[in-house]
């Protein structure tokens, strides 16, 4: 079974400063990985994924995240953030193969950025 | 993209009474949707998985008679909190899947509504 920790449960930065958001997951096969954005009042909507190929996966807006599986993270990265970057982060694993009934979603990751 | 519409976004209601989400696909035809739970600083959580003209498949430690899910059209699918308690409050997010048999390495994807906030008083 696959599982998803995001350490932190919020995350203040201030405009155009670099943000870092931590994801580790832990599963004994080869997975899926995900960031999902939860803008105020909205649904989730996909930011990234990793299925295969290069470590390094660049999303919308601006967000990158890298695979480093010896490290078993996901980490969500942005060089300089903006108001409107303010959200939920939701950081997700998914077994290779599976269907999306069996995304594991993190706990979530609220970044509010100042100006 | 993709939109999926969940109502209400915001219930407030007794203890004893039922509470019915609604989710919509607003331009695609959804034969899979999912239930999703969240507490508080926890994760996203699925409940079940709604398959349209057929029962729906629960995930362990849910039950069926408490959480109602009905998935009667290509578009629609509700959640029916029957004789809901405190315990119940959540937040509660509806998820539609475009493309299923195809995986997520391919072209499905997943169009998540915007949440319902449930409290029970």
């Amino acid at each position: 079974a696959q599982s998803v920790t995001q350490l932190d449960s919020q995350v203040p930065v201030f405009e155009e400063a670099p943000v870092e958001l931590r994801c580790n997951y832990s599963s004994s096969v080869s997975v899926y990985l995900f960031w999902y954005v939860q803008y105020p009042n909205q649904g989730l909507q996909l930011l990234l994924k990793y299925l295969s190929g290069s470590t390094l996966v660049k999303g919308i807006n601006g967000f990158e995240a890298e695979f480093n599986k010896s490290q078993t993270s996901f980490h969500l990265r942005k060089p300089s953030v903006h108001i409107s970057d303010t959200a939920e982060y939701f950081c997700a694993v998914s077994d290779r193969g599976s269907s999306a009934s069996k995304i594991i979603f993190g706990s979530g990751t609220r970044l509010s950025i100042r100006p | 993209g993709a939109v999926v519409s969940q109502h209400p976004s915001r219930v407030i209601c007794k203890s004893g009474t039922s509470v019915k989400i609604e989710c919509r696909s607003l331009d695609f035809q959804a034969t899979t949707m999912f239930w999703y739970r969240q507490f508080p600083k926890q994760s996203l959580m699925l409940m079940a998985t709604s398959n349209e003209g057929s029962k729906a498949t629960y995930e362990q430690g849910v039950e069926k008679d408490k959480f109602l899910i009905n998935h009667a059209s290509l578009t629609l699918s509700t959640l029916t909190v029957t004789s809901a308690h405190p315990e119940d409050s959540s937040f509660y997010i509806c998820s539609a899947s475009h493309l299923p048999g195809q995986g997520l390495a391919t072209n499905e994807k997943l169009f998540f509504g915007s949440g319902t906030q449930l409290s029970v008083l």
